[in-house]
């Protein structure tokens, strides 16, 4: 079983800084992959990083980067100079092995001020 | 450009009236699940294909039915509609390869069971 820990409910962050949203996990499969996803108020989920358990550098998107800490089993966001565009909510969701359901953290919402 | 559609987008309908809510994607991805995202729990699946005519239940399966006859296509069938199905549905397409995995969502579905 996976289990996704996302202890901010809320940040913020000035417009051009940058802010880091934590995730820690927890799973027993040898094999695992990390994704991060944007929810606006709007609703819909945007996909926008993704790193596997076995991946030896951080995966980068433009201005989202992944801090996979593995032997911490942390794997947190890092979105560079935050636009205003950026305030949503953020989810981090696991899926292991072959078991190809995402398992979802409660989320953080970003508020980011101009 | 690689998308998953969902109809309709919002709907608000009557206890026990059957519908559907349609998923498609462009992006020959074998596997699709549908989940749904309520306040306080978060998202959860409800059933997921691997590939057509393969599909299995997910964690709330209970009430609603799925089908996949075409790859590109994964509708969620709910027989009886209760106000307890009142949710924002998802549906999502998933590349599941051994270096890299992605999933996308659809814009989401916002069901009212009244």
């Amino acid at each position: 079983a996976q289990k996704i820990t996302q202890t901010q409910p809320g940040m913020f962050v000035q417009e051009k800084e940058a802010v880091t949203l934590d995730c820690t996990y927890d799973t027993s499969d040898q094999s695992y992959g990390l994704f991060w996803y944007k929810q606006p108020s709007s609703g819909e989920m945007i996909f926008l990083i993704y790193q596997g358990s076995y991946d030896e550098q951080n995966a980068t998107e433009g201005r989202y980067s992944l801090n996979f800490q593995k032997a911490r089993k942390s794997a947190n966001l890092v979105i560079s100079a935050s636009q205003l565009g950026d305030s949503a909510m953020y989810f981090c969701a696991t899926a292991g092995g072959s078991n190809y359901k995402l398992t979802f953290g409660k989320g953080t919402l970003l508020t980011v001020n101009p | 450009e690689a998308q998953v559609t969902q109809n309709p987008r919002y709907l608000i309908t009557v206890t026990g009236k059957k519908l559907t809510v349609t998923c498609s994607q462009n992006m020959n991805h074998e596997y699709m699940s549908w989940y749904r995202q309520d306040p306080g729990l978060g998202l959860r699946q409800i059933y997921y294909s691997m590939n057509v005519e393969v599909t299995d239940k997910g964690d709330v399966p209970e009430g609603y039915k799925v089908s996949r006859k075409e790859k590109r296509n994964f509708p969620l069938i709910l027989e009886s509609p209760s106000p307890n199905q009142t949710s924002l549905y998802f549906c999502a397409s998933s590349f599941w390869g051994r270096d890299h995995r992605e999933q996308y969502f659809g814009p989401g579905t916002r069901l009212t069971v009244t």
